[in-house]
């Protein structure tokens, strides 16, 4: 079975924090994607990337900074934490298939 | 702009018929879709999927229907079962293995 491993379920930063959210999986992906996932917008993709060291923004980057220094870990780093990132997160990954395989999420509260 | 639109929020189905969950995209580049369902608290898990060289796949109770040049595919759940209540995520790519995803439907199947 894949599995994907998200740090922690649930975390609350302040306002203004350097946030780290990390992100395992144990099948020698090579793609991993990081997402979150707000009420009535569905899933956004925030960055992916396709091998080590190399990444694309996704749709919605702008706060957001990621790093890929081992194959099976992607880290998405929210510079300064700002209330309008309260959202849950989700990371994924993938191989060859276009499917892709989920985290069980990191809800994030920003106070 | 939304590429892939799921312009129903929510359905509700009596246990045993039939659920219908609607998708539709914009980009005539994509050519792979896939449904996602997704319980509260969870990532999304992968539940099936269809080529564009396809019109139909069928996985047990589940069957996925592509009309391409409607560019609108759907989901079929046959019977409809109390466990299937869940958030369901359409999500569409163009072999980039980045995907978007639709708003979702939320899914309640009353028994």
């Amino acid at each position: 079975d894949v599995k994907v491993t998200q740090s922690s379920r649930y975390l609350v930063k302040r306002t203004g924090e350097k946030v780290f959210l990390e992100c395992v999986q144990d099948m020698d992906h090579e793609n991993m994607f990081w997402y979150r996932q707000d009420p009535g917008l569905g899933l956004r993709l925030i960055y992916f990337s396709y091998d080590v060291k190399m990444k694309e923004k996704g749709d919605i980057p702008e706060g957001y900074s990621v790093s890929r220094e081992k194959k099976e870990r992607f880290s998405l780093i929210l510079e300064s934490a700002s209330t309008n990132q309260t959202s849950m997160y989700l990371c994924a990954s993938s191989y060859r298939d276009p499917e892709a395989f989920f985290g069980q999420g990191t809800r994030l509260t920003v106070v | 702009d939304q590429q892939v639109k799921q312009n129903s929020p929510s359905l509700s189905v009596q246990e045993g018929r039939i659920s219908i969950l609607n998708c539709d995209y914009t980009n005539s580049m994509f050519d792979y879709f896939l449904w996602y369902k997704k319980y509260p608290a969870e990532g999304p898990t992968f539940l099936i999927s269809i080529s564009s060289i396809k019109d139909k796949n069928e996985d047990g109770r589940f069957t996925v229907f592509l009309n391409k040049s409607a560019k609108h595919l759907s989901l079929h759940i046959v019977p409809s079962q109390p466990g299937d209540s869940a958030v369901y995520f359409c999500a569409a790519t163009s072999g980039t293995y980045k995907y978007i995803f639709g708003t979702g439907t939320r899914l309640k199947v009353l028994a």
